[in-house]
C-alpha cells in the first residue's frame, strides 16, 4: 500500500538468516504485523510487536522496530524450505484497519 | 473446525454477472472485514464492519454491496462484474483488543471472464 513499503523479493540459501524490511509512514500506530502467505492461501499471523517495544523474539523470528526511522525488519534464522512464502508487513492505522505492504517474496534455495 | 470460512474458494463468472461471496467465523469476534488481493499480490480493504454496522468503506464502486446479517456472517455481493474485479478477496475477523492481529480466511479466487 501508499503507507507501507516492502521489497518485493528476497532470495536466500537454505540454513542462511532471511531479513526482510518495512518501512511506514503513520507514526500513530499503535502495533505492527508481521503476515505470511503460502501459495493459494490466506494470510497466517507471524509476530506482533507494540510500537514502544524495540525488538521482539519468538523462535527463529526477531522483529526489530526503529520507530524514529519507521523502520521494521523481520529475522527469520536458519531458513528453512517451508519459510518460502509472501511476507506481508502490516500497519494498525485506526481501530478497524489494517494497511499492508505490498509483499516481500522469500525464495529459500537449496 | 475453520475458524474463518469463505465460499466458495473459486469463482469463474461472465462480464456482468451477479455474484456473492459468502463469509462465516466462529471466532467470537465482533469485527470482519473484506479485502482485496490484485494479481500483484497488493492487498487492500474494501469494507470494515462491526457488530454489524459498516465502519470502514474505501472508495469501492457501489456495485459491491457487503451485508451482516449477524456479527458472525459477511458477506459480500458484486453486481455487474467487470474484468478488472478479478482478484482474491479474503475474509478476516478480530477481536475488540487491538493487539490481535486479523485471522484470515482462505480467500475466493475470482476470475471474470
Amino acid at each position: 500500500g501508499e503507507d507501507v513499503e516492502q521489497s518485493l523479493f528476497l532470495s536466500v540459501r537454505e540454513g542462511d538468516s532471511s531479513v526482510i524490511n518495512c518501512t511506514y509512514t503513520d507514526s500513530s500506530s499503535t502495533y505492527l504485523y508481521w503476515y505470511k502467505q503460502e501459495p493459494g492461501a490466506g494470510l497466517q499471523l507471524l509476530t506482533y510487536i507494540f510500537s514502544n517495544m524495540d525488538m521482539k523474539q519468538d523462535q527463529r523470528l526477531t522483529v526489530l522496530l526503529n520507530k524514529k526511522d519507521k523502520h521494521l525488519s523481520l529475522r527469520i534464522a536458519d531458513t528453512q524450505t517451508g519459510d518460502s512464502a509472501i511476507y506481508f508487513c502490516a500497519e494498525r492505522t485506526s481501530d478497524y484497519k489494517l494497511s499492508f505492504g505490498a509483499g516481500t517474496t522469500v525464495t529459500v534455495r537449496a | 473446525d475453520t475458524a474463518v470460512s469463505q465460499t466458495p474458494k473459486y469463482l469463474v463468472t461472465q462480464m456482468g454477472n451477479d455474484k456473492s461471496i459468502k463469509c462465516e467465523q466462529n471466532l467470537g469476534h465482533d469485527t470482519m472485514y473484506w479485502y482485496k488481493q490484485d494479481s500483484k499480490k497488493f492487498l487492500k480493504i474494501m469494507f470494515s464492519y462491526n457488530n454489524k454496522e459498516l465502519i470502514i468503506n474505501e472508495t469501492v464502486p457501489n456495485r459491491f454491496s457487503p451485508k451482516s446479517p449477524d456479527k458472525a456472517h459477511l458477506n459480500l455481493h458484486i453486481n455487474s462484474l467487470e474484468l478488472g474485479d478479478s482478484a482474491v478477496y479474503f475474509c478476516a475477523s478480530s477481536p475488540p483488543q487491538a493487539v490481535y492481529g486479523y485471522t484470515f480466511g482462505s480467500g475466493t479466487r475470482l476470475t471474470v471472464v
